[in-house]
């Protein structure tokens, strides 16, 4: 799997939108980026993840550069339960191909 | 929501003992995971199971590890003899035809 590269840690006043971003310059052209979080060591809890288009559900959304080598994460409106570890991972898009998690970044989300 | 359970939440042994560590993945997944997170470290994967057979395992899953699928819905995680470094959160993760990996809450683990 391709390596990525997240800032260890950023900020966020509540209710203001967080943007993380992620690089990932060798991704290769079947690789997915996917990003979860773990709340103060529960289990890392599935966000999103896209190929090429940017994606949105009702967590975040997902912007993927045109080259791909980069994506950015959007918490619209970050609370303080968003507090947590964010990880940006690019993996085969496969039921079955593993999961190679970084040290992410530490959002901070203060009142 | 469907989700994946883990018990016990904590396991407290001694080393040198036998762990078995217990996941329900969400029932019509068919693909499932362990991995483990020692405290303040990365989260690692230790083994990928499908079709009643590992599909891939990592350096850390060695003949002291084994994974079994007993039944229809419990999938375990054993330890044979324990050791100090084996301390850790242990995390079952579960997947379907879709491609994101749903995890469970987590065993934390002390061996003493």
């Amino acid at each position: 799997d391709a390596k990525t590269t997240q800032p260890p840690s950023m900020d966020c006043a509540e209710g203001r939108a967080a943007n993380l971003p992620c690089n990932h310059s060798t991704i290769s052209g079947n690789e997915y980026v996917y990003w979860y979080r773990q709340i103060h060591s529960q289990g890392p809890q599935y966000i999103i993840h896209g190929l090429k288009n940017n994606e949105t559900n009702e967590m975040a959304s997902l912007i993927i550069t045109e080259d791909r080598k980069s994506s950015t994460l959007i918490l619209p409106h970050a609370t303080l339960r968003d507090t947590a570890v964010y990880y940006c991972i690019v993996r085969v898009g496969k039921g079955y191909s593993t999961l190679t998690f970084g040290k992410g970044t530490m959002l901070l989300v203060s009142p | 929501e469907p989700e994946v359970t883990q018990t016990p939440s904590h396991q407290v042994t001694q080393m040198g003992q036998e762990v078995i560590l217990r996941c329900v993945p969400i029932s019509n997944h068919l693909y499932f995971y362990w991995y483990r997170q020692i405290l303040g470290q990365k989260v690692e994967f230790l083994v990928s199971f499908y079709n009643n057979e590992i599909s891939e395992k990592s350096e850390i899953f060695d003949d002291q590890f084994s994974v079994e699928r007993p039944d229809g819905s419990n999938f375990t995680l054993k330890i044979r003899s324990t050791k100090l470094e084996d301390s850790a959160m242990y995390f079952c993760a579960s997947s379907g035809e879709l491609y994101e990996q749903y995890f469970g809450p987590g065993t934390r683990l002390t061996v003493t």
